[in-house]
């Protein structure tokens, strides 16, 4: 199992281009997460899904959108990209047993720096 | 309003030493608790989880995390560190779909 992969592992864009973040999980996960990692500040979420087709926003989804076209994919979208999205993206999936959330299990992020 | 506190930014305990890196929690209902550790230029790694149960949950590289209700805790710990425990720990909290991560705790262990 390949687990969770992140494409790409990097990434310059200007401000104002646009540019997806593919992820995929070979996990039959159903659930699926976005996050962005800046120094101090943790994770946040940015957008997440419970299932194929499904989509919600999360702590901080301005400037962003999301797809969940099949189960096992993830896409990120920045249509206008700003110099405040410069950050380190995860993707994360997990699972559930019985209705009980278990762990999340993350891809190993997307270095993005927007000039 | 869910959130998760750690207090501590940095750690830093001396090899062979007990640790512990802090954690509370403000949630509705029960939550489920989690701890990661982050690598340098790496994801997120599963350390253990709180669910139900004994108080007291054992999980990967000899690493432990009591809950206290009382309290709304959840710390990480560990009885004797190892240079090689150095890292990134977040504290995480499952609630209603969502995970609510913790700033981060970086643990320095030194020879």
């Amino acid at each position: 199992n390949a687990g969770v992969t992140q494409t790409p592992k990097f990434r310059v864009l200007k401000t104002g281009q646009s540019m997806t973040l593919l992820c995929a999980q070979d996990m039959n996960h159903e659930y699926m997460y976005w996050y962005r990692q800046d120094p101090g500040m943790g994770l946040r979420l940015i957008h997440y899904s419970v299932g194929e087709g499904t989509t919600a926003k999360g702590e901080v989804p301005d400037g962003y959108n999301v797809s969940r076209l099949k189960k096992q994919n993830f896409l990120l979208g920045l249509e206008s990209a700003a110099p405040s999205q410069t950050s380190v993206y995860f993707c994360a999936s997990s699972y559930s047993v019985t209705g009980t959330f278990r762990e999340q299990y993350f891809g190993p992020g997307t270095r993005l720096t927007v000039t | 309003a869910q959130s998760v506190a750690q207090p501590e930014d940095q750690v830093n305990v001396a090899e062979g030493n007990p640790l512990t890196v802090k954690c509370t929690y403000s949630v509705s209902g029960n939550p489920y608790l989690f701890w990661y550790v982050q690598y340098p230029n790496r994801g997120l790694q599963f350390l253990l989880k709180y669910i139900t149960g004994d108080n007291l949950v054992k999980g990967s590289y000899g690493f432990e995390a009591e809950f206290n209700k009382s309290q709304t805790s959840f710390h990480l710990k560990k009885p004797s560190a190892l240079v090689s425990d150095s890292a990134l720990y977040f504290c995480a909290v499952h609630n209603f779909n969502k995970f609510y991560f913790g700033s981060g705790t970086k643990l320095n262990v030194k020879p």
